[in-house]
């Protein structure tokens, strides 16, 4: 069975550092064609894409949000880490991670996706 | 950058048919997946690579992908697919169509 976890502080103050941590099982992300991606929504607003981690090492990032976007894994612990530089309140959103499969840059979808942590930026 | 645009909304009376559209530059060169997301849950697939349904989704989601709109059908909906549907596509990076919230009344 799939699981993903995410987990992370609840509030951040503006100009702070997010960092949050998927926790998975039931899959390696070691195996061709795996990968893990990070999805945020604003309360109320719709899905976004914020990076996504390969088995291989590769990554993408949203393009808009490059500068401030770092995904790393640590395969021997099933985890997979995003750090948001620089949090402004408009970064208050859902945080989610999902296994993404694919195995192609023009395949990758969401087969399974965590329950989400709300992460509220406020001073 | 490139983008998915769905209805805000659609409604639907039970047992009929509830059609959700996506559309996009080009958007049959591309696979499009659909998601359903409903209040306080995390997204759940429901279609993937245009038409095909994970084993767990009912036989009444499908799935058509055609020039530059791609639609998601439900046949005889029913009162538990009142959600949010999002559209996805992968091209380098991933998008999200905007989401249509259907209504079922």
């Amino acid at each position: 069975q799939v699981t993903l976890r995410e987990s992370g502080p609840a509030l951040v103050r503006p100009t702070e550092t997010l960092t949050l941590t998927c926790s998975f099982s039931g899959f390696s992300l070691t195996a061709a064609g795996m990968s893990v991606s990070w999805i945020r929504q604003p309360p109320g607003k719709a899905l976004g894409w914020l990076a996504l981690i390969d088995w291989d090492g590769d990554k993408e990032y949203r393009t808009s949000l490059k500068t401030r976007l770092t995904i790393s894994t640590d395969t021997s612990a099933n985890q997979v880490v995003l750090t948001m530089t620089n949090m402004d309140p408009l970064d208050t959103a859902t945080y989610y991670c999902a296994r993404t499969v694919g195995a192609t840059r023009s395949n990758n979808y969401f087969d399974t996706w965590g329950q989400g942590t709300l992460v509220t930026v406020s001073s | 950058s490139y983008e998915l645009t769905q209805p805000p909304s659609v409604s639907v009376s039970p047992g009929q048919t509830a059609t959700i559209t996506c559309s996009g530059d080009k958007l049959d060169e591309k696979y499009i997946y659909w998601y359903q997301q409903k209040p306080g849950q995390s997204p759940l697939l429901i279609i993937y690579q245009d038409n095909k349904r994970p084993s767990e989704i009912p036989e009444r989601f499908s799935g058509s992908n055609s020039g530059s709109t791609a639609t998601l059908t439900i046949s005889g909906t029913q009162t538990l697919d009142e959600a949010d549907y999002y559209c996805q596509a992968s091209l380098g990076g991933v998008v999200f169509g905007g989401g249509t919230r259907l209504t079922v009344l």
